[in-house]
């Protein structure tokens, strides 16, 4: 399959300071990026889709201030976790898809935590 | 209703036998399917895709789709103990990509 790289595989910080992950696709043109937020032993929660060189669409719950995505090129899609606080301490995983029908491939995770 | 729903198990089978897996989701206009197999701590990883109503099979891996039923399916045949994870059904539709539950999996050997 295709290859996705995330980065950090994982990060602490502290509260009120921000995070960025970053979301690569290696090997192909990634027109649409998925981020989801994944809590212990809960199934992946969609937080917003991104279209390369558009606004992303955020999941209703989600504050778009708080979570700021960018997906300015066709291989790479960035989330920010801003003033971070322990309760955003999750698993946060990317994923890419080459265009409308083609297979979506998650990047390793970012393992955040804020304390 | 959930979008997508699957069974949360756990599901047990014995090594060899084939385990069976089930999806289904509630909007019509969904247009691709796939099955991630995910180890704890990890990333999903992408098993089978598809996209037209039928039976596509790729080594010991199966995956049924029925559109008019709004149900896909996983079948595992010669399970594996390396085999054992949480097994998520994934549906597009209108370009968001969204997840069942989950299905955990263990097969015992």
């Amino acid at each position: 399959g295709a290859v996705v790289s995330q980065h950090p595989s994982w990060v602490i910080c502290k509260s009120g300071t921000s995070v960025k992950i970053e979301c690569r696709s290696l090997d192909f043109q990634a027109t649409t990026m998925f981020w989801y937020r994944q809590f212990p032993k809960q199934s992946l929660m969609l937080m917003a889709t991104s279209n390369e060189g558009s606004k992303a669409t955020y999941e209703q719950g989600v504050e778009k201030d708080k979570f700021l995505i960018n997906h300015a090129s066709l291989t790479l899609s960035t989330l920010t976790v801003t003033s971070a606080h322990p309760e955003d301490s999750s698993f946060y995983i990317c994923s890419a898809r080459a265009n409308r029908g083609r297979d979506a491939f998650f990047g390793q995770g970012t393992r955040l935590t804020v304390v | 209703q959930k979008e997508v729903e699957q069974n949360s198990g756990p599901l047990s089978v014995p090594e060899g036998a084939i385990a069976s897996l089930n999806c289904t989701y509630s909007d019509r206009v969904s247009q691709s399917f796939f099955w991630y197999r995910q180890y704890s701590g990890k990333s999903p990883e992408l098993i089978m895709s598809i996209y037209s109503n039928g039976d596509k099979e790729d080594g010991r891996f199966t995956a049924q789709l029925n559109k008019a039923s709004q149900y896909v399916s996983l079948l595992i045949r010669d399970s594996q103990p390396s085999d054992s994870a949480t097994y998520l059904c994934a549906v597009i539709r209108n370009n968001d990509m969204r997840f069942g539950a989950g299905t955990r999996l263990t097969v015992k050997p």
